[in-house]
């Protein structure tokens, strides 16, 4: 039950795109469709924000896509904007486990 | 509308215990999977347990096994974790969350309390 591994952070000026990757084994990213992710501003709750691998909750902006290959889960952001300045995790499904990745901040320069 | 409401969050010295609440509104409390994940502070999310509808099934992290408990009561429509032997590591903001219906995501969750561990 190791957490998904995530770069530490990544940066973009407004407007443009930035892609997080989150990275894990056959035996979780890998193994299954169930890949979601969270944005958590500071001191918020966790918001859902993609859904097996790559599905948007409604009221989702389609700013925000997700897509998989073999281990290796992606968040992309598009059109970059201030508001999208938060954390973000992956998580993934792992049999009866769940697992998380070890976050990203995303900075808007 | 769903709300999820946590209660029970405090100060704990080592090796207490501690049982931590989470009453749900705004939806059929009986029909979905539920979840406690828990946020250490300036860290990242850490999924703790889960349960099943009925109670039937429950899962658990590995570094709470035997440790912690999650239960329900659906007549009262609450989530329950109970917290035993508790470590200066178990220190985090707990939240409980709403498993989405025959998914694998977390589509509500509540706003946490938080549990520090101390002497």
């Amino acid at each position: 039950q190791s957490a998904l591994t995530q770069p530490r952070s990544v940066s973009g000026s407004p407007g443009q795109s930035v892609t997080i990757s989150c990275t894990g084994t056959s035996s979780d990213v890998g193994g299954y469709n169930f890949v979601s992710w969270y944005q958590q501003h500071p001191g918020k709750a966790p918001k859902l924000m993609i859904y097996d691998v790559s599905k948007r909750p409604s009221g989702v902006l389609d700013r925000f896509s997700g897509s998989k290959s073999g281990n290796t889960a992606s968040l992309t952001i598009s059109g970059l904007q201030a508001e999208d300045e938060a954390d973000y995790y992956c998580c993934s499904y792992a049999g009866s486990p769940y697992v998380f990745g070890t976050g990203t901040r995303v900075t808007v320069l | 509308e769903v709300q999820l409401v946590e209660s029970g969050g405090g100060l704990v010295q080592p090796g207490g215990s501690v049982t931590l609440s989470c009453a749900a509104s705004g939806f059929t409390f009986s029909t979905y999977w539920m979840t406690w994940v828990r946020q250490a502070p300036g860290k990242g999310l850490e999924w703790v347990a889960n349960i099943k509808e009925d109670g039937g099934e429950k899962y658990y992290v590995d570094s709470v096994k035997g440790r912690f408990t999650i239960s329900r009561d659906n007549a009262e429509n609450s989530l329950y974790l109970q917290m035993n032997s508790l470590r200066d590591e178990d220190t985090a903001v707990y939240y409980c969350a709403r498993v989405a219906l025959r998914s694998s995501w977390y589509d509500y969750w509540g706003q946490g309390t938080l549990i520090t561990v101390s002497s």
